[in-house]
């Protein structure tokens, strides 16, 4: 069974500012990998996500993440947030060889609060 | 544009009773799932379907079973609802092969 973990519960970041988010996952195969973001009061919302090919992967709003095989990391990244970031950011994993018929592992969520 | 609708944004409901969530889809997705969300725990996978009549536990099935009698509406059923089943409970969907899932905007679920 799959297993993913973020690193931050709560982060809080100034306008501008760059963001990491860290998400590790646990699963000897081949995965696909998403990001999901929940604003306050909708639903989730696919940000990106990675089948294959290349591990830079660009989403919408501009974030991009990157999978890194040998580390068991999919970190999600923006250069420089802005207020309406701020939401409930997921990190979730299925099998690669599922096809879609399995569900999705998720991590905890990470909130963050973008200051103005 | 594609969606996947629960029937009810909010639902207050009575220990002891039986509850239904609806969930229905237009996407002709064959596989819909069933998750609960709460605070500090993400969402847990309670059931899941890839086939009309077929169903497979999830994470979390325990009290909790599942119906899928046509290929867009998937079912939750709470046969004796209890208060530790308060929670966001959200159905998503998601087509054989590839793709992403496509999510609900969750029923919130009382039990008192």
């Amino acid at each position: 069974a799959q297993s993913v973990s973020q690193h931050n519960h709560h982060v809080i970041l100034s306008e501008a500012a760059s963001l990491e988010l860290g998400c590790n996952y646990s699963y000897g195969g081949t995965v696909n990998l998403f990001w999901y973001v929940q604003y306050p009061g909708q639903h989730l919302q696919l940000l990106l996500k990675y089948f294959s090919g290349d591990p830079l992967v660009k989403g919408i709003k501009g974030f991009e993440a990157e999978f890194i095989k040998s580390k068991f990391s999919f970190n999600l990244r923006k250069p420089s947030v802005q207020w309406s970031d701020t939401a409930e950011y997921f990190c979730a994993v299925n099998a690669g060889s599922g096809g879609g018929a399995d569900g999705l592992t998720f991590g905890k969520g990470t909130h963050l609060i973008i200051q103005p | 544009d594609v969606k996947v609708t629960q029937s009810s944004r909010y639902l207050v409901k009575r220990t002891g009773e039986k509850v239904f969530l609806e969930c229905v889809q237009d996407m002709d997705h064959e596989n819909m799932f069933w998750y609960r969300q709460d605070p500090g725990l993400g969402l847990r996978l309670i059931y899941f379907s890839y086939d009309v009549k077929m169903k497979e536990k999830g994470d979390i099935p325990e009290g909790y079973s599942v119906s899928r009698e046509k290929k867009e509406r998937f079912s939750l059923i709470l046969e004796s609802a209890s208060t530790n089943q308060t929670s966001m409970y959200l159905c998503a969907s998601s087509s054989q092969g590839a793709g992403g899932y496509t999510f609900g905007s969750g029923t919130r679920l009382t039990v008192v």
